[in-house]
């Protein structure tokens, strides 16, 4: 089946303590990306990667980072988070670039989400 | 800028009646695609649509339609005789113009009751 995959699902934390969320995907895909939602602000990028080696920032990158070193993972590094990073966070993929995936007909695959708790 | 506005936080029905979302969208763009996703109280986002700026025509599935006009600024999804299984957080979202990412609205939380 095809499929964005996260992990954990939940997570609760405290400040200061390094944690990653992973995300992997099965379609081959080209295009992954994070994004964090909040009450009353939707959903915002915070990374995203084109391919292998090919990351860049999104609307809201402060206090993350990202690697991709395989095409099938993209996970999501806290390395110090604070309160500030409670969040809903999903990851998502799509065959190419969005831009190219509109035109390949290739809506964004999006993971079952994240539940961050920074205490 | 580009920007999507969803004024309607919360909305409320009962089974059976019409609803529609609003979807305002801001775009320099001519070209340009728009998208509806639900969230529905697992958590997960699903896909339900894309359009793009040069096709005009609404667009319907089963008891869910979409009137994009280009005039206001507008895709507003309506959904037809509601269940409560349609209760979910729906956003609207625009591509950047980049096309590196999604613009999200803030989501407009329908609930269906019986």
């Amino acid at each position: 089946e095809a499929q964005v995959t996260q992990n954990p699902r939940y997570l609760i934390t405290v400040t200061g303590k390094k944690l990653t969320v992973t995300c992997s995907q099965n379609m081959n895909h080209e295009y992954m990306s994070w994004y964090r939602q909040d009450p009353g602000l939707g959903l915002r990028q915070i990374y995203y990667s084109m391919n292998v080696e090919v990351t860049d920032k999104g609307d809201v990158p402060e206090g993350y980072k990202v690697s991709r070193k395989e095409k099938r993972n993209f996970p999501l590094i806290l390395e110090s988070p604070s309160p500030n990073q409670t969040s809903l966070y999903f990851c998502a993929s799509s065959s190419t670039f969005p831009g190219q995936a509109i035109i390949a007909n290739s809506p964004l695959h999006f993971g079952n989400g994240t539940r961050l708790t920074v205490t | 800028a580009q920007k999507v506005t969803q004024a309607q936080t919360e909305i409320s029905v009962v089974e059976k009646e019409d609803v529609t979302l609003d979807c305002v969208y801001e775009t320099r763009d001519t070209t340009y695609y728009l998208f509806w996703y639900k969230q529905p109280p697992s958590g997960e986002l699903v896909f339900l649509i894309r359009r793009n700026s040069f096709d005009e025509q609404n667009e319907i599935s089963g008891r869910y339609s979409w009137n994009f006009q280009k005039s206001t600024s507008s895709f507003n999804f309506t959904i037809t005789a509601s269940q409560v299984v349609d209760s979910a957080v729906y956003f609207c979202a625009l591509l950047n113009q980049a096309g590196t990412a999604l613009i999200f609205g803030k989501g407009t939380t329908l609930s269906v009751s019986s």
